[in-house]
Formats: structure tokens, sequence, C-alpha cells
């Protein structure tokens, strides 16, 4: 049973361009989470998504940021217009029902 | 004050010491966990707890819930327990996680 799964693992991007960071859960697992690490700083919730519903995004920026999780395929947080300050770390998690969530290895994003 | 916090913020010890990572939180809580950070590297969950006690190998978890406290115990420490280690807590209906900053723990060979 593959664990959760990210890419890219690395992404370099320029001001102005879009990002996106891809999620696929666990298997068997319907719910997924988005976190973000800035650097120095802690990890912040971001977004919580089950199939083809967000559930709480409280803790996505106002603009520039979405995030899905389709019926079919990963789970999905695209980022456009990309700025330094969105350089960081970005974690999915991923769980069923209210379990331990299994965090991914991680997306660290670069904006140059 | 944030709502969960860690202490000591970092910790040096020598190898085979017995550690104690704490974290106090300050809202209700469904769940607790402890999730290890090795440098530039990707996030393990240790355990997750909503009472009690559970030992994995090496580690202890204790919550007590009354006290809105839980602590992470490393026996017989070890080099390769060097890392960032991170309590978080599940609130709310959407099971949302808040995350302490985390303490570095250095094990000295």
């Amino acid at each position: 049973n593959a664990g959760v799964m990210q890419n890219p693992r690395h992404l370099v991007r320029r001001r102005g361009q879009e990002a996106r960071l891809r999620c696929s859960p666990m298997k068997g697992h319907s719910h997924v989470y988005w976190y973000r690490q800035l650097p120095e700083e802690g990890l912040k919730f971001m977004v919580y998504l089950q199939k083809e519903n967000i559930i709480d995004e409280s803790g996505m920026p106002k603009e520039r940021f979405s995030a899905e999780f389709p019926k079919e395929g990963p789970s999905i947080l695209r980022i456009q217009q990309v700025v330094r300050g969105d350089s960081a770390a970005y974690f999915c998690a991923s769980s069923s029902e209210a379990d331990t969530q299994y965090f991914g290895p991680g997306t660290r994003l670069t904006v140059l | 004050k944030n709502e969960v916090e860690q202490s000591p913020q970092n910790l040096t010890a020598q190898e085979g010491e017995f550690i104690t990572i704490n974290c106090s939180y300050s809202v209700g809580i469904s769940a607790l966990h402890w999730l290890q950070q090795h440098p530039g590297g990707g996030i393990v969950s240790l355990f997750m707890l909503s009472s009690g006690k559970k030992k994995h190998g090496r580690l202890i978890a204790t919550i007590n819930i009354q006290e809105k406290h839980s602590s992470l115990h490393i026996t017989a420490s070890h080099p390769r327990d060097s890392a960032v280690y991170i309590c978080a807590v599940l609130t709310g209906a959407n099971s949302k996680l808040t995350f302490g900053k985390g303490i570095t723990l250095s094990v000295r060979p």
C-alpha cells in the first residue's frame, strides 16, 4: 500500500508563473489536507477536502490560491501568479474519516 | 499566545539518554499527533492519541486531557533520533490540525 505521494518534489517558478502541486492520497483515503511550511516557521493548515468537495478552506489565502480534489485523479493545489513569499514547503496529508493523518514527502516550491 | 506550545525549544542530548519533549495546548481537542521531521525531509506521523499512553519501540507518548498536556519520551536515544518533533492538535469538526513550532533535537554520539 503506497503512502501519500506528492509531485513534483521540487518546483521552481519565476514570479508571475503558475504552480501546480499534486497529491495522491493513500489508497482508501478520501480526506485530503494541505499544509504550508514557510521557512523558519511552523506548519499551517490551508485547506481540507473530500472527494469533489472543499470542506474547510479557512487557511487559504484569499487570492491566487485554489484547491480541488476531483472524483478521479489527485488533489491539486494551484497557485496563480506566484510571488517570492509563496516559496515554502507544501505538504499534503490524507486520512480515512477522523483518523491518523499520513503525510506526503512535500513539494518544495522556490519562486525566483 | 499560541494554541500549541512546545518545550524546550531546542534540546541536545548524549546518546543513550532518556529524553522528554513536552506539549501544552489551550483549546479543546479531539486528538493529538506527534510528528517527526528530518532536515529537508518529509513528515512522519509517530502517534495519534486522545487519552492515556501509547508505545512504539523506543518512543512513548502520553496525554493528560484534563491538564491539556502531552509528552513524548525517547528511551535509549540515538543520533538517528535527531530531528524536529512537532506536536499537533486536532480541533473542530473539520479535523483541522494546529501545530506547535516544533522542538529541534540533537543527539550526540
